[in-house]
């Protein structure tokens, strides 16, 4: 696809729910990133890949976030059991190349935990 | 300290002024700087990027960069109501994650 599309757009879970939020990044783009947005905030990063390989996982907030893209492509941000300071907008963005080149961000997707 | 930091504002012009929007790094090893405008409800998009000190010019956006005050701007020419939005400032520090400030709001009045 011409840009980072991800799917879905919005989501509302019940507290203790499990979700998985779906990332596809833009066709031969090696990195991957995992954005967390809360109102009013900056982009807080969750964490990194280079192809396949998670290079970086230090942002997830606790042992519920999960993250994979097991082909290199398409990625996945998992989260069990949510909690109501999950609700956030979750955005995934991919460069062309390592970290330090541009990265451009899909359309989000806005969690609601309830 | 924040690894970024920008006024949060609003920042306030009226149509065909220029805005004049700035943001500080503490990572005196940061390599690559960017801004990305957003509007509300919407995703972040990449306007300008900088690499190098100076500055950089692209349409009515320029980016100015000085690593010895760990200081990034973004000045926007003849700004339009369209151009209202949060204006947030990203730098990749010594290791390999874009990170971000909070924004600024800026708001161009007719």
């Amino acid at each position: 696809g011409a840009g980072v599309s991800q799917s879905p757009r919005y989501k509302v879970a019940k507290r203790g729910q499990d979700v998985a939020l779906r990332c596809d990044p833009i066709s031969g783009h090696v990195s991957l990133f995992w954005y967390q947005q809360a109102l009013g905030q900056g982009p807080e990063f969750l964490t990194y890949f280079q192809n396949e390989a998670q290079l970086d996982k230090s942002g997830l907030p606790s042992d519920r976030f999960f993250a994979e893209r097991p082909e290199g492509s398409v990625s996945t941000l998992k989260i069990q059991r949510t909690q109501q300071e999950d609700s956030a907008v979750y955005l995934c963005a991919s460069s062309l190349r390592d970290a330090n080149t541009e990265a451009f961000f899909g359309q989000g997707t806005r969690l609601t935990v309830v | 300290q924040k690894e970024v930091e920008q006024n949060s504002g609003p920042l306030s012009v009226p149509e065909g002024a220029i805005a004049s929007l700035n943001c500080t790094y503490s990572d005196r090893g940061s390599q690559s700087f960017f801004w990305y405008r957003q509007y509300s409800g919407k995703s972040p998009e990449l306007i300008m990027s900088i690499y190098s000190n100076g500055d950089k010019e692209d349409g009515r956006f320029t980016a100015q960069l000085n690593k010895a005050s760990q200081y990034v701007s973004l000045l926007i020419r003849d700004s339009q109501p369209s151009d209202s939005a949060t204006y947030l400032c990203a730098v990749i520090p010594g290791f390999q994650k874009l990170v971000f400030g909070t924004g600024t709001r800026l708001l161009v009045s007719p």
